[in-house]
């Protein structure tokens, strides 16, 4: 098993640009999670899906975020327009069911300058 | 999710038993202890939970106190590669999402 693939590792943008992070998450999990990091506030959730359908995403700081899960192997976090604050890592990870040994991906570290 | 506290730092020596601790007094009778750490530039990882009774695996164990009310995460043998963030976390009963706090930094020096 691979494990959560995500893409790309690195991203450098200009504000105002559009960014899209991608996910794959692990083969049967059903449940699949976007944390952002950042040295100020952490590790936090943006935003949850089980089965494919968003269950929370109370954690979206703004509109200019938007996740979707097409189908159970992927996933994308989009960013529309970036701004400077959003420069993080940014974390996907899978489940099975509602178990919590969350598997994580490598992570993508957003610049947005 | 119940309130974990832990100290924010801690130091183990090489080859020594690393015990990092963590206080949750207001954890409910069926909420379980989780583990995870994250290692510098890496996602987080899952190391362990438990409920009642002492737990070990492969990577490290979990012994929680009888009143529940804390535990301790033992890493028998310490490596270099076992400097990470430890997070001890207890999600609430029903199904709720992890929520990571500051976790405790642990260096382990040769």
């Amino acid at each position: 098993d691979a494990g959560v693939i995500q893409s790309p590792r690195h991203e450098v943008t200009e504000m105002g640009q559009e960014v899209t992070l991608r996910c794959k998450p692990i083969s049967g999990h059903d449940y699949l999670f976007w944390y952002r990091q950042t040295m100020m506030r952490g590790l936090e959730l943006l935003i949850y899906f089980n089965n494919n359908v968003p269950i929370d995403d109370s954690g979206m700081p703004e509109d200019r975020f938007s996740a979707k899960m097409p189908n159970a192997s992927f996933s994308t976090l989009k960013i529309q327009p970036s701004e400077p604050r959003d420069s993080a890592v940014y974390f996907c990870a899978s489940s099975f069911r509602s178990n919590y040994g969350y598997t994580f991906g490598s992570g993508t570290r957003l610049t947005v300058v | 999710d119940a309130k974990t506290t832990q100290p924010p730092s801690m130091d183990c020596a090489e080859g020594r038993a690393a015990n990092l601790p963590c206080n949750h007094s207001t954890i409910s009778g069926n909420e379980y202890v989780y583990w995870y750490r994250q290692i510098h530039s890496q996602g987080p990882q899952y190391i362990i939970h438990g409920l009642k009774n002492n737990e070990t695996n492969e990577m490290a164990s979990l012994i929680i106190t009888e009143d529940r009310k804390s535990s301790t995460l033992i890493l028998p043998h310490a490596t270099l590669r076992d400097t990470a963030v430890y997070y001890c976390i207890v999600p609430n009963s029903g199904y709720s999402t992890l929520t990571f706090g500051k976790g405790t930094m642990l260096l382990v020096s040769p």
